[in-house]
């Protein structure tokens, strides 16, 4: 069984730019999260969609945001990049309670 | 305000010992509680989890022990082995609509078994 899949790996931006992040979950789960692992910061919560729909976000401004595809697949989009948004962003999808991660999307600001 | 505390931040065990790692919590509406595995260069890997209603659960080498009145959990891995070295994450959620809540994470312990 395929786990979770995000893509880029790998994204540099300038500051002031968007970035956009894709996560295509475990087949047959209903629910993605979002979580930014930022150095010294921890890993942090930043979005739960699940059919669908926004279920809950984090402590983040609104230039973070997302939605989740009608095949359960999710993107978060990151405007008005800045250099502290800089950090390893983690997807996990999920059936019920467990939540399993995919390998993250480094995202680099300049 | 940090809702859940790990410790120790760093951790040196002998190969074959016992590593302890400790957790608090505030939010007494947390009803959920894993532990998360995380190698460098990777993503989070789920351990083993435990819910409220039970105080011990073992999977393996791996045992969480969890004290609802204290407010506390730990996670304990017998006969450490130089493959457990990673960094480990405690976390705690709460149940909603049949899924969970997003999991609020400790900071981590960088946890070395020597050979």
């Amino acid at each position: 069984e395929a786990g979770v899949t995000q893509s880029p790996t790998h994204l540099i931006k300038t500051r002031g730019q968007q970035a956009t992040l894709r996560c295509s979950p475990i087949s047959g789960h209903t629910s993605v999260y979002w979580y930014q692992q930022a150095l010294g910061l921890g890993l942090q919560f930043l979005l739960w969609y699940d059919e669908g729909e926004e279920r809950n976000r984090g402590n983040f401004p609104p230039r973070f945001s997302g939605r989740q595809f009608p095949n359960y697949s999710s993107e978060l989009n990151v405007n008005a990049l800045e250099l502290e948004d800089s950090a390893l962003y983690l997807c996990a999808s999920s059936l019920a309670v467990e939540q399993y991660f995919g390998p993250g999307t480094r995202l680099t600001v300049t | 305000q940090q809702q859940v505390k790990q410790s120790p931040q760093s951790l040196i065990v002998q190969k074959g010992g016992i590593s302890i790692i400790n957790c608090a919590y505030e939010n007494t509406a947390f009803d959920y509680f894993p532990w998360y595995q995380q190698f460098p260069g990777k993503g989070p890997a789920l351990l083993i989890a435990i819910r409220p209603d039970v105080s011990e659960k073992k999977e393996g080498r791996f045992t969480i022990s969890f004290n609802k009145s204290a407010k506390q959990f730990s996670l304990h891995i017998m006969d450490s082995q130089p493959g457990d070295s990673a960094t480990y994450f405690c976390a705690a959620s709460w149940r909603a609509g049949g899924g969970a809540d997003g999991l609020t994470f400790g900071k981590g312990t960088h946890l070395i078994i020597q050979p």
